[in-house]
């Protein structure tokens, strides 16, 4: 059974980094036939997309993010992890780490979830 | 960026009666390989969101037959066939044409 599991501090301050991890358990990061994402909902609100990583290193970022935020593979932990810059209150939110499986043809979604965790940016 | 709007944004349901959403993008999300780019996902309370249909009409693996999807271009919807109890939640609309953005959600509970 593939799962996925966050973790990272609860609580940063703004201007610093926010760094969270996904470790990934039932299937290999190495796995060309996927890519690994991260997504985040802000309190009361929708879903935002952050972006993925696959484990040759290619990666997609919302262009809204983009200069903030790097994704990043460790295939030796079978993690992936997101680095998002120069916080602000704005970037308090769940955070979603996600598996993009494809279906028949091919085509890639959300299949797979983290629990999601929290990460609020105050002083 | 492709926006993406839900109608309703709430709906009460009753139990096996049917219950429809719709899901309308600022472009279409028809690609040049004949597929639309629109996927459906439901939160349920408390819980992550899990994928139900993919590429407009395509059921994801394990989800039950009374969910369908339909619609191309701009226009989709998400449909019940008979509303269980277990259906409450938040139900997003996301397309996947460019830079995925997602619907503001539609909240589904029991009347």
């Amino acid at each position: 059974q593939v799962q996925l599991q966050e973790s990272g501090p609860g609580l940063v301050k703004p201007s610093e980094t926010l760094s969270l991890t996904c470790t990934v358990s039932g299937v290999s990061v190495s796995s060309g036939s996927y890519y690994w994402s991260w997504i985040r909902q802000p309190p009361g609100k929708g879903l935002e997309w952050i972006g993925y990583v696959h484990y040759s290193g290619s990666t997609n970022y919302n262009p809204s993010l983009k200069s903030r935020v790097t994704i990043s593979v460790d295939t030796s932990k079978n993690q992936f992890s997101l680095k998002v810059n120069s916080v602000t209150a704005a970037d308090t939110a769940v955070y979603y780490c996600a598996r993009l499986g494809s279906g028949d043809p091919l085509y890639y979604f959300m299949d797979v979830w983290g629990k999601g965790t929290t990460v609020t940016v105050s002083s | 960026d492709i926006v993406m709007t839900q109608s309703p944004l709430s709906l009460p349901v009753t139990p096996g009666e049917p219950a429809s959403i719709s899901c309308r993008s600022s472009q279409s999300l028809l690609h040049s390989d004949g597929y639309n780019y629109l996927d459906w996902y439901l939160q349920k309370p408390g819980q992550s969101p899990q994928i139900l249909i993919y590429m407009g009409s395509n059921r994801a693996s394990g989800v039950p037959d009374r969910f369908s999807g339909s619609g191309s271009g701009t226009d989709f919807t998400l449909k019940i066939s008979r509303v269980e109890a277990e259906d409450v939640g938040v139900y997003f609309c996301m397309q996947a044409l460019q830079t995925r953005t997602f619907g503001p959600g539609t909240k589904v509970d029991i009347k």
